[in-house]
């Protein structure tokens, strides 16, 4: 079965912390994908990254990173000196081989204060 | 590209209306998918179609009916809407991926639908 966890319902930092957001998934497929999306509050879904479960290096993107682990199957995402346009629901998700099915996390919602 | 575009945007009805949603891409993909969200659930699928002509269920589909008649178009039809189907409807669209997808391909969602269902 697939399944995607994120145990932090709502998270609140003062801007400029760095934040974490935990993603954890299960899946018996060998290839799969696992994705970050934003919803910031006018609703809209913005993908933010993919990784392919045969890459597990990790990624930077400006404040954004992502720390990849097949170990412990997870897939974090850190927002370093947060802004308060960061404030939004992120999703993580998994798909398999073909994009035909996505499974969602319940979101974390992240509010970054002034 | 208009990407993938949905109507309406909101929507009021009456427990046992009937009623579609429609959604269109025109990004050529021959994925489509819809999903309902709800508060502290996130999205789940309720059907999708790999191509024209072929559709299947997703974890919630009672309920919901969907056809592919083209690969631009793929309507969800509410036969007899019930206040548990009070959501955000999201469609999305997608290649057909494996290992050729590149670093920036994904499912592309529209910008929603949201049903009240009084």
């Amino acid at each position: 079965a697939q399944k995607v966890t994120q145990a932090q319902t709502e998270i609140s930092v003062v801007e400029k912390e760095d934040v974490t957001l935990d993603c954890v998934y299960e899946t018996r497929d060998t290839t799969y994908y696992l994705f970050w999306y934003k919803q910031p509050p006018s609703g809209e879904l913005v993908f933010l990254i993919r990784r392919n479960s045969f890459d597990e290096q990790n990624e930077i993107s400006g404040r954004y990173s992502w720390n990849f682990q097949k170990s412990t199957s997870s897939f974090n995402f850190t927002i370093t000196a947060s802004q308060v346009v960061d404030s939004a629901v992120y999703f993580c998700a998994l798909s398999g081989y073909n994009f035909n099915k996505f499974y969602f996390g319940s979101g974390t919602k992240l509010n970054v204060k002034p | 590209n208009a990407g993938v575009t949905q109507t309406p945007k909101f929507q009021v009805l009456k427990t046992g209306q009937s009623m579609t949603l429609q959604c269109a891409q025109d990004m050529n993909h021959e994925y489509m998918s819809w999903y309902r969200q709800d508060p502290g659930m996130g999205l789940r699928l309720i059907h999708y179609s790999v191509g024209a002509g072929i559709t299947d269920q997703g974890e919630v589909p009672n309920g919901y009916n969907v056809s592919r008649s083209t690969t631009e178009d793929f309507p969800l039809r509410l036969l007899s809407a019930a206040p548990s189907q009070t959501s955000v409807y999201f469609c999305a669209s997608s290649y057909s991926f494996g290992f050729t997808a590149t670093s920036t391909d994904t499912q592309y969602f529209g910008p929603g639908t949201r049903l009240t269902v009084l």
